[in-house]
């Protein structure tokens, strides 16, 4: 089965700077998709960027980013200057493209906070 | 923006005792899913739903649980004699398609504390 492991439980970042968010994956296989979510604290998970991984190009949205490393089956979250409204957990989610509607792998979060 | 919704947001509830999670996904959207997320856990896996019938579903997914599509729009998910560790955050999931690049769209979640 599919593991996504988010090695950060906790992180925090000054307002205007800029983080990374870490996620590592362990698959077999070789299309797949991966996708960051944010839960703000009203508790709906919202996506904010999604990766292919026949892609070599990195996804961006806007202050988003991703750095993608299919080989080391690393798929890292940059948010550039960071503001309040970011403060949230994020989880990092894995699907698979062989079988059509498979489940989501999620890993266990990372909280971010932003300082003003 | 349409958006996936969850009723009760918090349901409280004895042990041994039966509840229902309702869900509203999408209006066009065909495939549905439940996860749920114990504090400080991950969030699993739980069923997927399509065309009316299951369409996948996890170990955790055991004849406690079952789910159904009562009237087109409603989506539950039903959970038969509570017991203290399916306390836990219930998210129910929508999506446009099956084509696997597509997102899932998340409802705000029910905390279920089973006492």
């Amino acid at each position: 089965a599919q593991t996504v492991t988010q090695s950060q439980p906790e992180m925090s970042v000054q307002e205007a700077e800029t983080v990374t968010l870490s996620c590592t994956y362990d698959t077999s296989e070789s299309d797949y998709y991966l996708f960051w979510y944010k839960q703000p604290p009203s508790r709906q998970m919202i996506l904010v960027i999604r990766q292919e991984a026949y892609k070599q190009q990195n996804a961006t949205e806007n202050r988003f980013s991703v750095n993608f490393q299919k080989a080391a089956k690393s798929f890292s979250l940059k948010i550039s200057d960071s503001q309040l409204g970011d403060a949230a957990m994020y989880f990092c989610a894995y699907r698979s493209a062989l079988n059509t509607g498979n489940q989501f792998y999620f890993g266990t979060g990372t909280s971010l906070t932003v300082i003003p | 923006e349409p958006e996936v919704t969850q009723t009760p947001s918090h349901q409280v509830t004895q042990m041994g005792q039966e509840v229902i999670l309702r869900c509203v996904p999408i209006s066009n959207h065909l495939y549905f899913y439940w996860y749920r997320q114990i504090l400080g856990q991950k969030v699993e896996f739980l069923v997927s739903f399509y065309n009316n019938e299951i369409s996948e579903k996890s170990e955790i997914f055991d004849d406690q649980f079952s789910v159904e599509r009562p009237d087109g729009s409603n989506f539950t998910l039903k959970i038969r004699s509570t017991k203290l560790e399916d306390s836990a955050m219930y998210f129910c999931a929508s999506s446009r398609d099956r084509r696997t690049n597509t997102e899932a769209f998340f409802g705000q979640g029910t905390r279920l504390t089973v006492v």
